[in-house]
C-alpha cells in the first residue's frame, strides 16, 4: 500500500472551511484515497473516499489532483465537533481492502 | 445492526498473563482486522482476516494470535502480556470487494499491562 504524508496539526476558525492536505506520491492506479477521522479516543469513522474524480457527501468534499499524487479533504463549515485526528490512507478498491496503513494523521483543532 | 462490538472495554493484566479480546460484527463482512494505538500515535495493523479460516500478519504481529472460525467473530489473543502491549485495541471490519469497502471500527478495548 502507498504511504501517505500529512501535516501533524492544523487550526481552523469555527464556521470557516478546513482544508486538510495529504501527499500520496506512490499511489498505484488501483488504489483509492480514503479519509477517516478519530474523535477523542473513539474508533475511527469513515468520511469519504475517491479514485480520481472529486467526491462530495454530506460530511465533506475530496479533491484529488489530476496526477493523483495528492488530495485535499475539505470540511466546508467547520464546527467545534470537527476537532479530531484526520487520517488519509490509500487502499485497493478491491481485495485486501482493509489492509490499510494508518499514519499519525493530522490533528485538526477548530477554534471559536 | 450493532455494527462492530468489542469486549471488554477496559482490562488490566499483570505481566505474563494471557487473555482474549473479543470482536464481533453483524454486517456479514468478509474482512476483519485488529489495530493497536499507542498514546499520541496512529493505528498499527496487528493481524487481519479475509474470511473464515484465513488470517495473516500485519505490521506488528509479535505476541498476538488470531483465529477466524466464523464470519462474525475475530478474537485476538495475547499469549503472555508485556507492559509494551499497553495500548488501545481496535477491531474493524469491511466488505472485501467492491468500491464501497470502508472500514467500520469498534469502540476499542483499553488494555493496561502492569
Amino acid at each position: 500500500d502507498a504511504k501517505t504524508t500529512q501535516p501533524p496539526s492544523m487550526d481552523c476558525a469555527e464556521g470557516r472551511a478546513a482544508n486538510l492536505p495529504c501527499n500520496h506520491s506512490t499511489i498505484s492506479g488501483n488504489e483509492y484515497v480514503y479519509w477517516y477521522r478519530q474523535i477523542h479516543s473513539q474508533g475511527p469513522q469513515y468520511i469519504i473516499h475517491g479514485l480520481k474524480n472529486n467526491e462530495t457527501n454530506e460530511m465533506a468534499s475530496l479533491i484529488i489532483t489530476e496526477d493523483r499524487k495528492s488530495s485535499t479533504l475539505i470540511l466546508p463549515h467547520a464546527t467545534l465537533r470537527d476537532t479530531a485526528v484526520y487520517y488519509c490512507i490509500v487502499s485497493p478498491g478491491y481485495t485486501n481492502a482493509g489492509k490499510s496503513t494508518f499514519g499519525d494523521g493530522t490533528t485538526l483543532t477548530v477554534k471559536p | 445492526n450493532a455494527g462492530v462490538t468489542q469486549t471488554p472495554k477496559f482490562q488490566v493484566l499483570k505481566t505474563g498473563q494471557s487473555m482474549t479480546l473479543q470482536c464481533a460484527q453483524d454486517m456479514n463482512h468478509e474482512y476483519m482486522s485488529w489495530y493497536r494505538q499507542d498514546p499520541g500515535m496512529g493505528l498499527r495493523l496487528i493481524h487481519y482476516s479475509v474470511g473464515a479460516g484465513i488470517t495473516d500478519q500485519g505490521e506488528v504481529p509479535n505476541g498476538y494470535n488470531v483465529s477466524r472460525s466464523t464470519t462474525e467473530d475475530f478474537p485476538l489473543r495475547l499469549l503472555s502480556a508485556a507492559p509494551s502491549q499497553t495500548s488501545v485495541y481496535f477491531c474493524a471490519s469491511s466488505r472485501l470487494a467492491g468500491v464501497n469497502n470502508e472500514q467500520f471500527f469498534g469502540p476499542g478495548t483499553r488494555l493496561t499491562v502492569l
